[in-house]
């Protein structure tokens, strides 16, 4: 079963907006990570951000993760026409599977 | 490049007929992953090797489906008989701590 579940399930933006992604698992986590699909091609890897870690950034990236909550969030700023993709959360289990487990995504337009 | 890479990029069969894809990981990467994506929806995991060893397999991953990865490099993943259902993105990705994947091969059983 899916265990990563995002929300809003589609999102539309205007160019230059911001557009934050919500995450949210159901069990203990060694890391998360978020990534990217475009229509049809394969998923490009965003950002990882580890059980112990509360916030990371990469360029226009922002994630936070609060395992108290087991939820996580991506901020993308400063929008632009390219960033329109699906985005996945992808968590690492502690125990029990060696696998990543995704939801099923975002769905960001941005309009130019 | 030295990202993953999965051929063919897409595969037309017709039913009944086997087929098998080829992933080669990132070259210092011991964890390899198959995972399979339907439309709308995320990927979901089929199976996962650590060098060579095959160490989790999905319920999903039925008997016609069987993967390897000789040698603890390359993995080959072959769907026998296949059926309309099968038609999907098939995706490959490796990892040390990030996983990265390939772009995906698409199948699709006529």
């Amino acid at each position: 079963s899916q265990q990563g579940e995002e929300d809003p399930q589609a999102l539309s933006i205007q160019e230059g907006e911001n557009a934050t992604m919500n995450c949210s698992y159901k069990t203990s986590i060694n890391n998360l990570q978020w990534y990217r699909q475009n229509s049809g091609r394969g998923l490009v890897h965003l950002i990882l951000i580890r059980s112990n870690e509360r916030e990371k950034h990469s360029g226009r990236l922002r994630v936070t993760l609060d395992t108290s909550k087991k939820s996580s969030s991506l901020l993308i700023t400063a929008s632009r026409a390219a960033d329109t993709a699906s985005y996945f959360c992808a968590t690492a289990p502690t125990s029990g599977t060696y696998k990543y487990i995704f939801g099923t995504g975002t769905r960001l337009k941005v309009l130019a | 490049d030295t990202g993953v890479s999965q051929n063919p990029r897409h595969k037309i069969t017709k039913r009944g007929q086997n087929v098998t894809f080829r992933c080669d990981p990132i070259s210092e990467h011991n964890r390899l992953y198959w995972y399979r994506q339907t439309l709308g929806q995320g990927p979901e995991f089929l199976t996962y090797f650590q060098n060579e060893a095959q160490l989790e397999k999905s319920r999903l991953l039925s008997d016609r489906f069987s993967a390897e990865r000789p040698k603890g490099s390359f993995s080959t993943l072959e769907i026998q008989r296949t059926e309309q259902g099968d038609s999907a993105m098939y995706l490959c990705a490796s990892s040390l701590t990030e996983a990265f994947f390939g772009q995906g091969t698409r199948l699709t059983v006529v």
